[in-house]
């Protein structure tokens, strides 16, 4: 159980487009969902808290208008990438805290997202 | 503000060796809750372990068993008898208690078990 998805896992894109990223929960409900980014040999970096049915809670420094997130769903939210510039490129990872008694406050990660901005 | 230190940025073993990761943690909570995740190349974060901060008893599972001292602010996690696949990045993470709580990452340590 605790399974996240998220497509693409590999996007190469050309400088001025928009990405977009989605992250699922197959076989639970999750109210919050979150979007981190990582780049390579670093920890992950918080960009933002998703919360089923309301606007997401960007961690500073982090543009909410080149980064809309929308969680439309308990088991779906979805990460835009709008206008992106080589400067974009990472590793995007989503992950869903289950609300379940017992499992509450574990965020389950999905397998993440590579993208390249040419 | 909350904080996670993984002090060992890299460590390599030999297959069949055993292997602790440390972590150490601050926090003005008084309940929280504790996190190991395995990263391995293909990207992906493995949930391991989530600890309580009321429950300061140390757990095993297979080769992998976890030492949580409040005294000290660690929650250590040991493999015992390595193998070639726990070669991965280990990440420790702290969260409050709040349904608004985010995850604190430690920086990660690097495990490479060569054969």
């Amino acid at each position: 159980g605790a399974v996240v998805s998220q497509h693409p896992s590999w996007v190469i894109c050309k400088s001025g487009t928009s990405v977009k990223i989605e992250c699922r929960s197959l076989d639970f409900q999750a109210t919050t969902m979150f979007w981190y980014r990582q780049f390579p040999k670093q920890s992950l970096m918080l960009m933002a808290t998703s919360n089923e049915g309301s606007k997401a809670t960007y961690e500073q420094g982090v543009e909410k208008d080149k980064f809309l997130i929308n969680h439309a769903s308990l088991t779906l939210s979805t990460l835009t990438v709008t206008s992106a510039h080589p400067e974009d490129s990472s590793f995007y990872i989503c992950s869903a805290r289950d609300s379940v008694p017992g499992r509450e406050e574990t965020q389950y990660f999905g397998p993440g997202t590579r993208l390249l901005v040419l | 503000a909350q904080k996670v230190t993984q002090a060992q940025t890299e460590i390599s073993v030999v297959e069949k060796e055993d292997v602790t990761l440390d972590c150490v943690y601050e926090t003005r909570d008084t309940t929280y809750y504790l996190f190991w995740y395995k990263q391995p190349p293909s990207g992906e974060l493995v949930f391991l372990i989530r600890r309580n901060s009321f429950d300061e008893q140390n757990e095993i599972s297979g080769r992998y068993s976890w030492n949580f001292q409040k005294s000290t602010s660690s929650f250590n996690f040991t493999i015992t008898a390595s193998q070639v696949v726990d070669s991965a990045v280990y990440f420790c993470a702290l969260s409050g208690h709040s349904g608004y709580s985010t995850l604190t990452f430690g920086k990660g340590t690097m495990l490479l078990v060569s054969p």
